[in-house]
């Protein structure tokens, strides 16, 4: 059984395009998180949800908006993409914000 | 504020040879420090966290508080550890792990 699954595992899409990308786990947990790792490997985090609520939002632009529709399930729509939005997307839980994070496959996203 | 440093981009050796991956933190609380692996094109996963005092994979990380250090030592190093590795610290208190830049381990034949 995967734990955290993503969905797609590869996007390519142009400048301008609005796309969005699926987080689900199965463990039980009640913290989510998205990760951005950029072509130097630094990793980053962008938002991060505790049952359903958001409770960090790391100075990311507002084309990027996270939706927990449940305590399973974290998505990330991401409007009007730029060259820059190009990277490494990961999902990642938790049960506490400081346990231990147990990371998704990532999403590769590329913007042409 | 918290801080993870990882001094090294990138730091490469031989097979058979000792690995000291470091990581400085800076925190005036009570840490706790993972470090996460992640080999190539793979997600990252979390290869030790010093309340658990494990070995794994032949790695180790001692914390030292009084050099507010956790750094992931092997004494043999294999071309299958060959990956990044982030040092990780979280505390009371904490909504998020903060997590070092990053080291890129080249392990050659």
């Amino acid at each position: 059984d995967t734990a955290v699954s993503q969905t797609p595992k590869y996007l390519v899409t142009q400048m301008g395009n609005d796309k969005s990308i699926k987080c689900e786990q199965n463990l039980g947990h009640d913290t989510m998180y998205w990760y951005k790792q950029d072509s130097k490997k630094f990793l980053k985090i962008m938002f991060s949800y505790n049952n359903k609520e958001l409770i960090i939002n790391e100075t990311v632009p507002n084309r990027f908006s996270p939706k927990s529709p449940d305590k399973a399930h974290l998505n990330l729509h991401i409007n009007s993409l730029e060259l820059g939005d190009s990277a490494v997307y990961f999902c990642a839980s938790s049960g506490l914000p400081t346990d231990t994070q147990y990371f998704g496959p990532g999403t590769r996203l590329t913007v042409l | 504020a918290q801080r993870v440093t990882q001094p090294e981009k990138l730091l490469s050796v031989f097979k058979g040879a000792p690995v000291e991956l470091k990581c400085n933190y800076s925190y005036s609380g009570s840490p706790e420090l993972f470090w996460y692996v992640q080999y190539s094109r793979q997600r990252l996963q979390l290869l030790l966290r010093h309340i658990s005092r494990e070995s794994i994979k032949g790695f180790t990380a001692d914390l030292n508080k009084g050099e507010t250090s956790f750094h992931l030592k092997k004494p043999f190093a294999q071309e299958e550890d060959s990956a990044m590795y982030y040092c990780a610290l979280s505390g009371r208190g904490f909504q998020k792990l903060v997590f070092g830049t990053g080291t890129r381990l080249l392990v050659s034949p």
